[in-house]
């Protein structure tokens, strides 16, 4: 099994907002990615997990906040984002940090008005 | 900084012919792996290919192959007997085990294949 889950699939939310993006997967694997890709673009790395702790912030503004409460799951804490956010977010996981092959889910469509 | 470069923004192929996107990157490290991830319109991205730096020998799957050139930094993915579930935007995208940057995806930008009945 190489599923990685993510919800919601959709999300629209206003400026003054605060939402979560959820992300899970029961591979085993021990590094966790967050990706934002705008469309026809390819994604951009946000954040790494490995271990469940925060490896790599790829200069990402705070009104995006990473969290890893356990080696299944990650979200994506979601405060007073700009129109320019919006974008589809990815989550990915490899067996650990390096190598390894990334295994995508399907993403959250954020829409910001 | 390690780059990586996919020149054929679009491409088409009659289903049941071959065709063949290119990829180029750069580095100075000498132990990485790239990959060919392929996403459907609004679908997943998963994984095509992968090749390890150290193989000499190209990776194969099923009707995928690469061309992979190490000393050109080139790494081509040829479809064969091309269907119509391949039209996807194809990435190109490459990753190092050194350093702060390790497990790192950088990807090319993409060449969207098209493919006709």
């Amino acid at each position: 099994d190489t599923e990685v889950t993510q919800t919601p699939k959709h999300l629209v939310m206003g400026m003054t907002n605060k939402k979560s993006l959820k992300c899970e997967q029961h591979m085993g694997h021990r590094a966790m990615y967050w990706y934002k890709q705008k469309a026809k673009k390819p994604p951009e790395l946000m954040f790494v997990y490995s271990y469940e702790k925060l490896s790599i912030n790829e200069s990402v503004p705070s009104r995006f906040s990473p969290e890893c409460p356990n080696s299944s799951l990650l979200n994506l804490h979601l405060h007073a984002l700009q129109p320019e956010d919006s974008a589809l977010y990815l989550c990915a996981s490899s067996y650990i940090r390096g190598w390894e092959t990334q295994y995508f889910g399907p993403g959250t469509r954020l829409l910001v008005l | 900084a390690q780059t990586v470069t996919q020149s054929q923004p679009e491409m088409s192929v009659q289903e049941a012919e071959t065709v063949t996107l290119s990829c180029t990157y750069d580095t100075s490290e000498s132990d990485y792996y790239l990959f060919w991830y392929k996403q459907p319109p609004s679908r997943q991205m998963i994984l095509v290919i992968r090749q390890e730096a150290y193989k000499q020998q190209n990776a194969t799957e099923n009707r995928f192959s690469v061309n992979f050139q190490k000393a050109a930094k080139s790494f081509s993915l040829k479809i064969s007997d091309s269907q119509l579930g391949d039209a996807a935007m194809y990435f190109c995208a490459y990753t190092s085990n050194y350093g702060g940057s390790q497990g790192n995806l950088i990807f090319g930008k993409g060449t969207k294949l098209s493919v006709k009945p």
